[in-house]
């Protein structure tokens, strides 16, 4: 059945490392988003596609940066500059207005 | 003043009661507006879009002010699992212009 997939569902980064967060959709859907929810807050824009091989910065894009070689998938790569990654972190797809979330990824540091 | 902004609660009614929600936005030039439900832990999920004329669907209705650039959720006869964070989503006229206010919490007491 169609929907979003996003992997793992808790990662564990430590002190100056990259990790990649994975998100898949298969619901053609062209637009892709990341955000990142911290608790008690709204879901700030980390980037976002809206189409293959072309990406934007979003509001908190630092420390972070992201792919688009093919349409399902927008993997999220959390590098050792962002210096507070603890957050929820979720993907989304869209066909025209309305967005669909995946499961959501929470990274902890250790 | 936040773009999108929220009464975070929370909101304790008993089952059975009637309760509503406001969120008001700051950019006349917003386009689209949602409500998302989002459970403890997990994504949000959209639960309505909001069009001019006001939309129901069940025990729920939205509407939208345009002039007082506000858009309200009500929930008649509520249940113990409406209990969850409710978002407000504005949308302008480009994907990077999806704001999401920080969510009302609503919890349903038997």
């Amino acid at each position: 059945d169609g929907g979003i997939t996003q992997s793992p569902k808790y990662l564990f980064r430590k002190e100056g490392q990259n990790v990649t967060l994975s998100c898949e959709q298969n619901l053609n859907h062209d637009a892709m988003y990341w955000y990142r929810q911290d608790p008690g807050q709204g879901l700030r824009l980390i980037y976002y596609s809206q189409i293959v091989n072309d990406f934007q910065k979003g509001d908190i894009a630092e420390g972070y940066s992201v792919s688009r070689e093919k349409k399902e998938s927008f993997p999220l790569t959390v590098t050792s500059a962002q210096k507070n990654p603890t957050a929820f972190y979720l993907c989304a797809s869209s066909n025209t207005e309305t967005q669909y979330f995946g499961p959501g990824t929470r990274l902890l540091v250790l | 003043r936040k773009e999108v902004e929220q009464d975070p609660g929370p909101f304790n009614v008993p089952e059975g009661a009637t309760v509503a929600f406001n969120c008001t936005y700051s950019n006349s030039a917003s386009q689209s507006f949602f409500w998302y439900r989002q459970d403890c832990r997990k994504e949000p999920k959209l639960l309505m879009s909001v069009y001019s004329s006001g939309n129901e669907d069940g025990r729920f209705t939205a509407q939208l002010n345009r002039a007082s650039q506000y858009i309200s959720l009500l929930i008649r006869d509520s249940k113990l699992s409406d209990s969850a964070t409710y978002l407000c989503v504005v949308r302008g006229s480009s994907a990077s212009k999806i704001i999401f206010g920080s969510g009302t919490r609503l919890s349903i007491r038997p």
